[in-house]
């Protein structure tokens, strides 16, 4: 399965909304019901994190401004206000069928 | 607390070995499905390897028959045994698991150097 991610780069002002658009090939929806797309953010230096599971859940921790949308082969990871803290790389992986990243999305701070 | 902690990276020649280990702590690897990750300098996420809670393993085209992922229960370990190695295996690894979701617990990453 391939992910594909836009845009790849992102320059926010902080306080303004983001959004990363990510696509697969195949759908990501299982035969159990869930659909298997992931967020992560990976900042400089660190392990990746998880943001976001099965496309709209958000993990322990993530902050409400994080959120997640979508169905099938169409999802976009979206921050309502983007901070200071929150530059890095963001990944969309799917789960699936083993796992599978997309390519990343660098965002930084205007 | 639940806790990855990678070891066993370094540098190595190319055709050489490695093995990689993945010690765990406040869970069981037996009770969660384990992978490996590897990130190349400058470059995205590549998932490596996956080991199941039945034992039951899979690996990316890339590295099947050169790579090796088991577990050692008694040790609450997992490992990547890396054969044959090459110069694109030059990456930052990591493990990871899915306790509550996929990729929910990552370590902090192991350096395999792989230059002649």
């Amino acid at each position: 399965i391939v992910m594909t991610q836009t845009p790849l780069s992102l320059s926010v002002t902080p306080g303004q909304p983001a959004s990363i658009s990510c696509r697969s090939n195949q759908s990501l929806l299982h035969s159990d019901g869930r659909t298997y797309l992931y967020w992560y953010l990976q900042k400089s230096g660190q392990s990746p994190q998880l943001l976001i599971y099965e496309v709209s859940n958000r993990f322990s921790g993530v902050p409400e401004r994080f959120s997640g949308s979508g169905s099938g082969t169409d999802f976009t990871l979206k921050i309502s206000r983007v901070e200071a803290e929150d530059v890095g790389v963001y990944y969309c992986m799917q789960s699936i069928h083993l796992w599978t990243f997309g390519q990343g999305t660098k965002v930084e701070i205007k | 607390e639940v806790q990855l902690v990678e070891s066993g990276g370094g540098l190595i020649q190319p055709g050489g070995s490695l093995r990689l280990s993945c010690a765990a702590s406040g869970f069981t690897v037996s009770s969660s499905y384990m992978s490996w990750v590897r990130q190349a300098p400058g470059k995205g996420l590549e998932w490596v390897s996956v080991i199941y809670t039945d034992g039951s393993v899979n690996s990316a085209d890339s590295v099947k028959g050169r790579f090796i992922i088991s577990r050692d229960n008694s040790k609450n370990t997992v490992y990547l045994q890396m054969n044959s190695l090459r110069a694109e295996d030059t990456a930052v690894y990591y493990c990871a698991t899915a306790r509550v979701a996929a990729g929910d617990v990552w370590g902090k990453g192991t350096t395999v150097t792989v230059f002649s």
